[in-house]
């Protein structure tokens, strides 16, 4: 079965870091582009940040200033978020998402893991 | 706001076809193609539409999509009852150098 399980959320004080993972399974991860998608509480989807199948090509949205930092282990079949200095706002559920065998602007976003919860207070 | 606009809000009767607008820019839409997402409460989003008007496996014909210059649109026919959710419209944007998402709309069957 193809799967994503995010890990790693929780609550930290503003100002702390936190790493983020995400599991793969069931298909060639090292194939794919890989993402990660915010949900802020009872609002929209943001992306957040996208790294292609060997981290070559790594954007990030505008917003985070250089906050967060998006990486793979492919090896591991395994994303990471790393974020750092985290303020209020960036309280969401996290989801990693699959992109595509192609480019990452033609990322498809077929395959989500159920997201892990992180809050900031 | 969101770089991609979408009503917030769309309704119809079970049975009736209804349709959630998405419009954006030369560099997101008028330049790539778009995908749109479908999200049950308390759920992960799920692929409905991509590349402009493809469906994944598994995702109903009443389902399509379709993309004009710098705006795109999903329709639902036969509205049923399940389809009562969230619908996200996306597409990459040359200008940003990243993904956007529209707002959202959420799709009441009354």
């Amino acid at each position: 079965e193809v799967q994503l399980v995010e890990s790693g959320g929780g609550l930290v004080k503003p100002g702390e870091s936190l790493r983020l993972s995400c599991a793969a399974s069931g298909f060639m991860f090292s194939s794919y582009s890989m993402n990660w998608v915010r949900q802020a509480p009872g609002k929209g989807l943001q992306w957040v940040s996208s790294i292609s199948t060997v981290g070559r090509h790594i954007y990030y949205a505008a917003s985070l200033k250089g906050r967060f930092t998006i990486s793979r282990d492919n090896a591991k079949e395994s994303l990471y978020l790393q974020m750092d200095s985290l303020r209020a706002e960036d309280t969401a559920v996290y989801y990693c998402a699959r992109g595509s065998q192609v480019a990452q602007r033609t990322d498809l976003f077929d395959i989500w893991g159920r997201g892990t919860m992180v809050t900031v207070s | 706001q969101s770089v991609l606009t979408q009503p917030p809000s769309a309704s119809g009767t079970p049975g009736q076809r209804v349709t959630i607008s998405c419009s954006g820019s030369s560099s997101n839409i008028g330049s790539n193609t778009v995908n749109w997402y479908q999200q049950l409460p308390g759920t992960a989003p799920k692929l409905l539409i991509y590349n402009n008007n493809q469906r994944p496996s598994g995702v109903p014909d009443r389902f399509s999509g379709s993309k004009s210059g710098t705006s795109a649109s999903l329709a639902i026919s036969g509205l049923q009852s399940e389809d009562e959710a969230n619908y996200y419209c996306a597409a990459w944007d040359d200008s940003l150098n990243g993904w956007v998402f529209g707002g959202g709309t959420k799709l009441t069957v009354l």
